[in-house]
């Protein structure tokens, strides 16, 4: 089973508010990044440690972390915004890293 | 602007060998550690190996020890990552990536910043 547990679907109505979640114990030591995936494109970075997004990633894009969950917070929601999320982090080998199962988001 | 490109797609025979190259551009090479993630029809990514600026040190996920090799070449800027004998499932499409890490608060955090465009490989009878 893998370090980081994401939920495998979640949908939101156009112009609202979502939280994507993910999950797991190595959250308490390191930032998770994370990455949105189109369908048949490489994944593209969204966030990165604290709360930083990459230059052309809109401000609607936000991180979190709180304990053991990571969130990824779309406030006002697009329908360009419809992928694939996937949460990426350090795992505790040490040297390994580990991505999340991925949550598809539907915005309807 | 800082750029990788992947080799093209393959078409591979259970039991052979494919090698996946990946060349850099728009930034100081030897400055990045450089991932290798996979990704099969339908599901989700699996991260493989990473390799060091120099390319001296190698790190594998425990399913692909002994069978995945990631190499770097300096002098042209690539990396390559070659996989052994071949079986179905692992036809997927391979990306590179290059590494980033931080700290802050107390606290490190690492991303992929950008990503090849992406190889299949596909491996069939």
């Amino acid at each position: 089973s893998s370090e980081l547990t994401q939920e495998p679907t979640v949908s939101v109505a156009l112009g609202q508010t979502v939280k994507i979640t993910c999950q797991g114990d190595i959250l308490r030591i390191y930032y998770a990044s994370w990455f949105h995936q189109k369908p048949g494109q490489a994944p593209v970075l969204v966030i990165y440690g604290k709360n930083h997004r990459p230059s052309g990633i809109p401000d609607r894009f936000s991180g979190s972390t709180s304990g053991n969950t990571t969130s990824l917070t779309i406030t006002g929601a697009q329908a360009e915004d419809e992928a694939d999320y996937y949460c990426y982090c350090r795992g505790s080998s040490g040297n390994n890293w580990v991505f999340g199962g991925g949550t598809k988001l539907t915005v309807l | 602007q800082v750029q990788l490109v992947q080799s093209g797609a393959e078409v591979k025979k259970p039991g052979a060998s494919v090698k996946v190259s990946c060349k850099a551009s728009g930034y100081t090479f030897t400055n990045h550690w450089m991932h290798w993630v996979r990704q099969a029809p339908g599901h989700g990514l699996e991260w493989m190996a990473l390799i060091n600026p120099i390319g001296s040190v190698t790190h594998y996920a425990q399913k692909f020890q002994g069978r995945v090799t990631v190499t770097r070449d300096t002098s042209t800027n690539t990396d390559y990552m070659e996989v052994v004998s071949l079986r179905s499932e692992d036809t997927a499409v391979y990306y590179c990536a290059r590494d980033f890490s931080m700290e802050e608060a107390d606290r490190s955090g690492w991303w992929l910043d950008p990503w090849g465009q992406g190889t299949l490989v596909t491996v069939s009878s």
